[in-house]
C-alpha cells in the first residue's frame, strides 16, 4: 500500500464545475503539499498545508491532521485547470514522498 | 523568473547507449534533484546533490550516476539504457532540501529506450 495515496486516479468534469481531489496518508507529516503539473511537464507548487485551510484564488486546500486527510478543491473550473493535481507530504524525517496525482481534465 | 531548464524534452536512445540528461538552473541554487515519473507512480528521487561535486543517492539510484561540476549544472547519466529506463525525468532545483515548494521544476525530458 502506497504511503500517499491520491484519489480519484482520474477526473473529467464540466466548465464550471466544483472540483475536489483528496489525498490520504498513513505517515506522520511535517507538511503536505499540493503541486499542478501542466500538460507540457513543468510541475508548480500551489500550497503547502501543516494545519487548516488555504485559499489562492479559486483554490482551496483544506487538511486533516487527526484525519490524515486533505483536499484540494476547484471553484468555478476553467478548461484551463486541467492539469495533474499531485500531493506530496514530508514524513518526520524530511523526506519527501509523492502521490501518483490526479488527472483532471476539465471540458468546455 | 526562476528557470530550470533541461536538454531535451524528447529523447529516444537504444538499449546499451549512454545518455546523458542536462539539466541548468540560473537562480544560483545550492540543491539541485532528478526525478523519474511513472504513470500509476509518484515522483521518485534518483539523486540529489547539495553543492558542486556532493551526490547523494534517492530512492532509485540504481543504473544512474550524477555530475555537478558547476553550480548551476546537473547532469543524470544512463550508463547503459535499459527499456525499464523510459521514463519522464524531471530536474529541480531549490534553495533548501527541506522546503518543497520552493523546488522549481524543469519542464521534463520524455526518454524511450527501445
Amino acid at each position: 500500500k502506497n504511503e500517499v495515496e491520491q484519489s480519484p486516479q482520474n477526473l473529467t468534469a464540466q466548465e464550471g464545475e466544483f472540483i475536489t481531489i483528496n489525498c490520504s496518508y498513513s505517515v506522520g507529516i511535517s507538511a503536505l503539499h499540493w503541486l499542478q503539473q501542466h500538460p507540457g511537464g513543468g510541475i508548480v507548487s500551489l500550497f503547502m498545508l501543516s494545519s487548516g485551510k488555504k485559499k489562492h484564488g479559486r483554490l482551496i486546500a483544506t487538511i486533516n491532521i487527526q484525519e490524515k486527510h486533505s483536499s484540494l478543491h476547484i471553484t468555478a473550473s476553467h478548461p484551463r485547470d486541467s492539469a495533474v493535481y499531485i500531493c506530496a507530504v514530508m514524513d518526520s524525517n524530511y523526506q519527501l514522498i509523492w502521490g501518483a496525482g490526479t488527472k483532471l481534465i476539465i471540458k468546455p | 523568473d526562476v528557470k530550470v531548464t533541461q536538454s531535451s524534452r524528447y529523447l529516444v536512445k537504444r538499449t546499451g547507449e549512454k545518455v546523458f540528461l542536462e539539466c541548468v538552473q540560473d537562480m544560483d541554487h545550492e540543491n539541485m534533484f532528478w526525478y523519474r515519473q511513472d504513470p500509476g507512480l509518484g515522483l521518485r528521487l534518483i539523486y540529489f546533490s547539495y553543492d558542486v561535486k556532493m551526490k547523494e543517492k534517492g530512492d532509485i539510484p540504481e543504473g544512474y550516476s550524477v555530475s555537478r561540476e558547476k553550480k548551476e549544472r546537473f547532469s543524470l547519466i544512463l550508463e547503459s539504457a535499459s527499456t525499464n529506463q523510459t521514463s519522464m525525468y524531471l530536474c529541480a532545483s531549490s534553495s533548501s532540501v527541506l522546503v518543497l515548494h520552493e523546488q522549481y521544476f524543469g519542464p521534463g525530458t520524455r526518454l524511450t529506450v527501445t
